[in-house]
């Protein structure tokens, strides 16, 4: 299993372009997530999916949006990109056993917005 | 809502010493705990976790984790410390949304740790 995979691995924007980010998982877990890392801050969820065709908000969901049209893939939209977007994106997926859940990371998306 | 706290936010500790890297959460129920291991460039890789039963967690890389209810502390522990260990650290609470669906996952500031040879 290559677990979850995200492209690209780095990215320069300029002010109002737009990209999406994406985010693979190939263990058929139901439970898709969407964090920024700021430095000193730990990780913000963004946005979350717990099944195909399900999405909801998480804590700094503004200026971006989701879909997950597959149990595979949950890709990232940055519509009009802003400089308080630079970050480091992670994906993760999961899933439950018994209400017990455990998230497992991609290797992150850097991402800068000059 | 839950929250974590990491107090240290860094920490420096010679090759071959102890180690332990606090963690304290608030949580009205008993929480779902997590470390997580970031090292520079990578993601995030999963040290240990705590659901129930055992309050001693043993994971990966020698670490262990000890749940204390009545300090409402998840701290990771390592006996001993190699140069490999130098990264960032993140403790995390999970617990069930209202509507049972998923997980709010909360994340600590993390922890550096530093290793002098």
């Amino acid at each position: 299993n290559a677990g979850v995979t995200q492209t690209p691995k780095f990215r320069i924007l300029k002010i109002g372009q737009s990209m999406t980010l994406q985010c693979t998982q190939d263990m058929n877990h139901n439970y898709m997530y969407w964090y920024r890392q700021d430095p000193g801050m730990g990780l913000k969820l963004i946005y979350y999916s717990v099944g195909a065709g399900i999405t909801d908000k998480g804590e700094v969901p503004n200026g971006y949006n989701v879909s997950r049209s597959t149990t595979e893939d949950f890709p990232l939209r940055l519509e009009l990109a802003a400089p308080s977007q630079t970050s480091v994106y992670f994906c993760a997926s999961s899933y439950r056993h018994r209400r017990q859940e455990t998230q497992y990371f991609g290797p992150g998306t850097r991402l800068l917005v000059l | 809502a839950q929250s974590v706290t990491q107090p240290d936010i860094h920490i420096t500790v010679s090759e071959g010493a102890s180690l332990e890297l606090r963690c304290n959460y608030s949580y009205g129920a008993t929480p779902y705990l997590f470390w997580y291991v970031q090292s520079p460039g990578q993601g995030l890789q999963l040290l240990l976790k705590y659901f129930s039963g055992d309050t001693l967690v043993q994971g990966i890389k020698g670490f262990e984790a000890e749940f204390k209810r009545s300090q409402s502390s998840f701290n990771l522990r390592k006996p001993s410390v190699h140069w490999s260990d130098a990264a960032e650290y993140f403790c995390a609470v999970g617990a069930l949304n209202r509507d049972n669906y998923g997980q709010n996952f909360v994340f600590g500031p993390g922890t550096r740790l530093s290793v002098l040879p």
